[in-house]
């Protein structure tokens, strides 16, 4: 059973680096890609980026410019920064882990499991 | 970009079924995934590609896609089941493919 545990800073400033880090337990590291999602309170969910085991990445375009996610194969983690962050970039910041399938020509992803969450505050 | 719209709140009394909707243009040649949030609580993934369901949900919970609109159906709603639920989909048809979610709907049992 896979298990995503997630830790960072809670508390930030404006123009500050967020930062966090997702440790993978009980299963395989390398066969998947890992992706940062966010929420702001009481609003949606939003993609905001993903690495696979050889570090290749997909950011979310609105997201990019400001968004590195890394990777470190020894211990089984991956980490988001996110720069020069504004009051808007307030949320609970969630790991997960994508999964893809094929069936005939459609190819899909989707979010299983989610790490527990972190909520990330803006404020001056 | 591609757009999923939910309805914001959906309500239903206990014993009876749920049906939460999911609208995209064409979305019956997407695969769609339907992923339940309890307040506080990460989302937990009750329907993937469409229709399946993850070991662990319960037969309650069911999912269909065609046209313009897909559906999660909980049958026999329970208490338990008062939740946030989120449609996703992989948009693979624009110049920047990728994730798209839902707005979410809040299933309130009443």
């Amino acid at each position: 059973q896979v298990q995503l545990q997630q830790w960072g800073a809670g508390l930030l400033k404006p123009s500050e680096t967020l930062s966090l880090t997702c440790a993978v337990y009980g299963g395989s590291f390398s066969g998947y890609y890992w992706s940062w999602i966010r929420q702001p309170p009481g609003k949606g969910l939003e993609w905001i980026g993903e690495i696979n085991h050889s570090g290749s990445t997909n950011y979310n375009p609105s997201l990019k410019s400001r968004v590195t996610i890394s990777v470190d194969t020894s211990k089984n983690q991956f980490s988001l920064k996110l720069s020069s962050v504004t009051a808007a970039d307030t949320a609970v910041y969630y790991c997960a882990r994508r999964i893809t399938m094929v069936r005939g020509v459609i190819t899909t992803h989707w979010f299983d499991p989610w790490g527990q969450g972190t909520l990330v505050t803006v404020s001056s | 970009s591609y757009v999923l719209t939910q309805p914001p709140s959906v309500s239903v009394a206990p014993g009876k079924t749920a049906r939460i909707t999911c609208g995209g243009n064409n979305i019956g040649s997407k695969s769609v995934h339907w992923y339940q949030q309890k307040p506080g609580q990460a989302p937990v993934l009750v329907i993937y590609y469409d229709s399946d369901r993850p070991s662990g949900i319960p037969e309650r919970f069911s999912g269909s896609n065609s046209g313009n609109t897909a559906t999660l159906t909980i049958s026999r709603v329970e208490a338990g089941d008062e939740a946030d639920y989120y449609c996703q989909v992989w948009d693979s048809s624009s110049d920047h493919p990728g994730v798209v979610f839902g707005g979410g709907t809040k299933l309130t049992v009443l």
